[in-house]
């Protein structure tokens, strides 16, 4: 089975603070997702990538970054944490050929920022 | 890709067969039909995907009208552990999205 592993479940972080979170997936896959998730407004893509050092900016980019260095590790960055991040954040992988590859997702870290 | 349509909830009774509606009437001929599901502080869990003809798995059965502008979720027999929300969504193969849209899903409760 793939696993998608999120670096922490619970994170307690301070405004303004550089905030990283970490994504592993064992499966070689191609492609790797950043969503956010909110009470009412469903998942939204911040960052994909298709290839390690490539990424794209999904829907809702601003105040991220992201780190593709190796092809099993997807990191994303929160340059200067704001409450307005307080979310829960989802990290996917799949392989390439995307319309019918389906997507794991990892358990997700669910971020407050105070 | 283009937008689905679901309800917000539907309850069922536990070992009673469940059918999950799905509207997608701006679907294009290149739009594979994905459902995932997502249990309570987990991350989303694929379930089934389709085309055209429908489709059977070990977790549920996928109906995609003749038409192609609805779909139906069928779960043969709910079980407490089937308590979720469902996502349908739309991956477009021809036009070169990686992005698929979850919207708000449809939240299923099902009673003992």
């Amino acid at each position: 089975d793939v696993k998608v592993t999120q670096s922490s479940r619970y994170l307690v972080k301070r405004t303004g603070e550089k905030v990283f979170l970490e994504c592993v997936q064992d499966m070689d896959h191609e492609n790797m997702f950043w969503y956010r998730q909110d009470p009412g407004l469903g998942l939204r893509l911040i960052y994909f990538s298709y290839d390690v050092k490539m990424k794209e900016k999904g829907d809702i980019p601003e105040g991220y970054s992201v780190s593709r260095e190796k092809k099993e590790r997807f990191s994303l960055i929160l340059e200067s944490a704001s409450t307005n991040q307080t979310s829960m954040y989802l990290c996917a992988s799949s392989l390439a050929g995307y319309s019918n590859q389906p997507q794991h997702f990892g358990d997700g870290t669910r971020l407050s920022i105070l | 890709d283009a937008k689905t349509t679901q309800p917000n909830s539907m309850e069922s009774n536990e070992e009673e067969p469940v059918h999950l509606p799905c509207n997608h009437s701006t679907i294009s001929g290149t739009d594979y039909i994905h459902w995932y599901r997502q249990l309570p502080s987990q991350g989303p869990e694929y379930v089934i995907h389709g085309l055209t003809s429908n489709v059977n798995n070990r977790m549920a059965s996928l109906a995609i009208a003749e038409d192609r502008k609805s779909s139906t979720l069928i779960l043969h027999r709910a079980t407490l552990r089937d308590a979720a929300v469902y996502y349908c969504i739309l991956r477009d193969v021809g036009g070169g999205s990686y992005i698929p849209t979850f919207g708000r899903g449809t939240s299923l409760i099902v009673h003992p």
